[in-house]
């Protein structure tokens, strides 16, 4: 099945800089990314997807990248902001179907 | 748009009963819903993926009888937690896509469990 990792684990970055959070997968069939934000105690939101036909997306200071024949996607967060705090996770899917989370990255913007 | 509602959104109950969590999608039909368990700190695991109509399919090392889910509806899934134990304490959390709102997936606010 499906393995996805994430890296890292915990990022913390100046109000200002840039982050960047990196998955891996295993399956090659794997063609929806989707990223989302959960804030503590509040459910996922989809921040940015990817299709596997597009190898860049941007949506104002956030952007997705994906590489698929390395079998990676990464998320780019621009002038980062304390609200950008919070954990980060990536999926991928195949049809809609067997999402698989990568594990998390919690991402601290620090004043 | 696309609102995901869950309930109860936090139940305690004995060890050896049944609990029931609802997951509605409030306004949109759900052509897919999906069952998570989160535990803290932790990432989301896919429990398993219902359609409308037809049984659900789980993923593996997710016990059939001990996680019933039910998609009657396409705007209704249903979890039953059955002769819960304490180690079936977490997070569930649903969400709900539609074929006609593209892959995105909407996810309801959770629903935490502790079993005594």
């Amino acid at each position: 099945g499906e393995n996805v990792e994430q890296h890292p684990s915990t990022l913390s970055v100046q109000e200002g800089d840039s982050a960047v959070i990196k998955c891996t997968y295993s399956d090659s069939a794997s063609n929806y990314f989707p990223w989302y934000k959960q804030e503590l105690g509040k459910r996922p939101q989809l921040i940015i997807d990817i299709r596997s036909n597009v190898g860049e997306k941007k949506d104002q200071r956030i952007a997705v990248t994906l590489n698929k024949t390395a079998k990676h996607f990464s998320l780019h967060i621009t002038e980062t902001q304390p609200e950008d705090s919070a954990v980060y996770f990536c999926a991928a899917s195949y049809l809609r179907q067997n999402f698989v989370f990568g594990p998390g990255t919690r991402l601290s913007v620090l004043p | 748009g696309a609102v995901v509602s869950q309930h109860p959104s936090w139940v305690i109950c004995k060890s050896g009963t049944s609990v029931k969590i609802e997951c509605r999608s409030l306004d949109f039909q759900a052509t897919t819903m999906f069952w998570y368990r989160q535990f803290p700190k932790q990432s989301l695991m896919l429990m398993a993926t219902s359609n409308e109509g037809s049984k659900a399919t789980y993923e593996q090392g997710v016990e059939k009888d001990k996680f019933l889910i039910n998609h009657a509806s396409l705007t209704l899934s249903t979890l039953t937690v059955t002769s819960a134990h304490p180690e079936d304490s977490s997070f569930y959390i649903c969400s709900a896509s539609s074929s006609g709102r593209g892959d995105e997936q909407f996810f309801g606010p959770g629903t935490r469990l502790t079993v005594l």
